[in-house]
């Protein structure tokens, strides 16, 4: 089944502990993206990746780190969590950037920071 | 800041109501233009792409509408079912500064049956 598959799915955690949050795709897709959803504010897009080793701030990096190592993954880091990160997180990927074909969604993670 | 507005923001109708929504964006630069359905505890799901100034789609009951030269998109429910309520958001996708992505905020739609 063609997917995007993100971990975890829900997170509490205290300010200043690293963490990463994974995202997988099956479906062979060039371009994946992280995008944050709080409340009145619709998705804003982190950080995105066009392919491997290819990545490009979005319109809030600040505080996120990304990579793009494989085709398949790509993991958004918070290095030092602060509690303005609370949010829910959605990674997506198309099969080429720049918006000629749909994004794919993962279900989303849930991420509280104390 | 590259601005996508949508309206209304939240709107209630009653099953078999015909309802639209608008979703405004910079006419400069366009270069696609999505639309997701959003439905409560799940992800977005993709219902259009429209890349082209005057294209119309259509899956079912739901239609949308482009103008690139004045910068909107027009989502429209024909016959609203009480499982059409959902978040509709579209996406705007630039053809300049690499290949961001700017989301509205949304308009959640109700449907009482």
């Amino acid at each position: 089944e063609a997917q995007v598959t993100q971990n975890p799915r829900y997170l509490i955690t205290v300010t200043g502990k690293k963490l990463t949050v994974t995202c997988s795709q099956n479906m062979n897709h060039e371009y994946m993206s992280w995008y944050r959803q709080d409340p009145g504010l619709g998705l804003r897009q982190i950080y995105y990746s066009m392919n491997v080793e290819v990545t490009d701030k979005g319109d809030v990096p600040e505080g996120y780190k990304v990579s793009r190592k494989e085709k398949r993954n790509f993991p958004l880091i918070l290095e030092s969590p602060s509690p303005n990160q609370t949010s829910l997180y959605f990674c997506a990927s198309s099969s080429f950037g720049g918006g000629s074909q749909p994004q794919h969604f993962g279900d989303g993670t849930r991420l509280s920071i104390l | 800041i590259l601005n996508v507005e949508q309206s209304p923001q939240s709107l209630h109708v009653q099953e078999g109501d015909s309802t639209n929504f608008t979703c405004s964006f910079p006419s400069s630069n366009f270069y696609a233009l999505h639309w997701y359905r959003w439905e409560t505890a799940k992800s977005p799901e993709a219902l259009f792409v429209m890349t082209l100034n005057g294209d119309e789609k259509k899956k079912g009951r739901i239609s949308a509408t482009l103008n690139t030269k004045e910068g909107y998109s027009y989502l429209y429910i024909k016959g609203s079912q009480p499982e059409d309520s959902a978040t509709y958001l579209c996406a705007f996708y630039l053809a300049a500064v690499g290949f961001k992505t700017i989301f509205g905020a949304g308009t959640r739609l109700f449907v009482k049956a």
